[in-house]
Formats: structure tokens, sequence, C-alpha cells
């Protein structure tokens, strides 16, 4: 069975700490990806990754870094926490193949104090 | 780029149809998908759609593609509180089809 798990559900956090939000998926995929979802504006991308230490900027990765070392794992970090990065952050992954989907993780609900 | 667009709520009484809709810009897209998202948790695949069928049936869902208006609806029959949701029509970026452009997402409310 297909999975994503990611590090934490929920997450609080202050002002201007550095924050990490670790993904990892069990099907060798080639791309992962990190959304943010917030209400009313749906899924936004941040980063995502087609291959080990291979990374593409989304539509919102300003405060944001990605690190993927190895090919099961993708970690978001946050180098300097801030208020308007409290939300809901949601993990993918896809091989990239044909009409593959995307696999979601379950999210982390991060409140940034 | 692809631009995929759909209304925010919908709520529907328990035991009617639900129908969600879905429009999108690209015409060149040869799949389209909708999500589910239950409370709480992470974005599941429903179904999906080639984009050379206009319709598509499995069991109390039904697909409908209608490629020249670029319009996707789904519909739920018999509407359960279960399928209390935000569903999410979705379809690959044209640009690089291993990343998929999500809709906002439709939040369905049952009424009792």
């Amino acid at each position: 069975d297909v999975k994503v798990t990611q590090s934490s559900r929920y997450l609080v956090k202050r002002t201007g700490e550095k924050v990490f939000l670790e993904c990892v998926q069990d099907m060798d995929h080639e791309n992962m990806f990190w959304y943010r979802q917030d209400p009313g504006l749906g899924l936004r991308l941040i980063y995502f990754s087609y291959d080990v230490k291979m990374k593409e900027k989304g539509d919102i990765p300003e405060g944001y870094s990605v690190s993927r070392e190895k090919k099961e794992r993708f970690s978001l970090i946050l180098e300097s926490a801030s208020t308007n990065q409290t939300s809901m952050y949601l993990c993918a992954s896809n091989s990239g193949v044909g009409t593959d989907t995307q696999y979601f993780g379950p999210g982390t609900r991060l409140t940034v104090l | 780029g692809e631009d995929v667009e759909q209304s925010l709520f919908l709520s529907v009484r328990e035991g009617d149809s639900s129908v969600i809709n879905c429009t999108y810009t690209d015409s060149s897209s040869t799949y389209l998908y909708w999500y589910k998202q239950e409370p709480g948790a992470g974005l599941q695949l429903l179904t999906y759609i080639f984009s050379n069928m206009d319709m598509k049936q499995d069991q109390r869902l039904t697909v409908l593609l209608n490629k020249k208006d670029k319009h996707l609806s789904l519909r739920i029959a018999d509407t359960q509180t279960g399928d209390s949701a935000i569903y999410f029509c979705a379809a690959p970026d044209p640009n690089r089809d291993d990343k998929i452009i999500f809709g906002k997402g439709t939040r369905l409310h049952i009424l009792p």
C-alpha cells in the first residue's frame, strides 16, 4: 500500500525559530512536492524535487528552502518562521510516469506564534 | 499555463445528488482528476478521466467532461454524511506534466 508520512501532525513554533518539516515516501517515487493549504486559497506549490539533490521553486518559495539528500525523504525548512507561515503543509509524491497521480501525506498543521 | 476554477462551497441534503463543477483553461490536458480531502487528512485521489472520454461512472460517482466548454463535473448520487469533505479538481501542468495544478477546492456540506 502506498504511503507518504509526515513527521508531525501538529507543530507550534515561535517567530524566528528554524523549523524542519519531514516527509518520507516508501514508493521509490522520483518526484516529491511540498504544498501549503490555506482557506480560500487552495493548495499552493512551495517547492518540488524531481530527483535526489534536485529541486525547483514552485509558486511561493519565499521564506522556505528544501533538502533532498535521499530519494525517499524531502524536507521543508523555514529558516526563520513568521506568523504568516501558519498553515497546513502537505507533502506529496509521484513517479512522474503517465497518469500517475500524486499521493499525499496526512499534513502538518503548523502554528507560528 | 493551466488555470483550474471551482466554487468554494456546496450544501446538499442527505440522500440528494451533489454536483461539483470545475472549469479549466488548457485544452491539451490529457486527463483530469478529482481529489477528496476529509477533515484533518491529506488529499486522496477519488477518480480521474481521460480527455478522450465524455463520462466515467464508478458506483455513486459520475464524472462528466465537456471538452468544448472545458468543463468537468463530479456527481455524487445519494449523498451521505461521509461524503462531507473538500473536493479538488486538478489538471496536469502543460509546461511540466509531472506537476498538477489544483483548483481551490469545493467544500461539500451535508444537511440532515
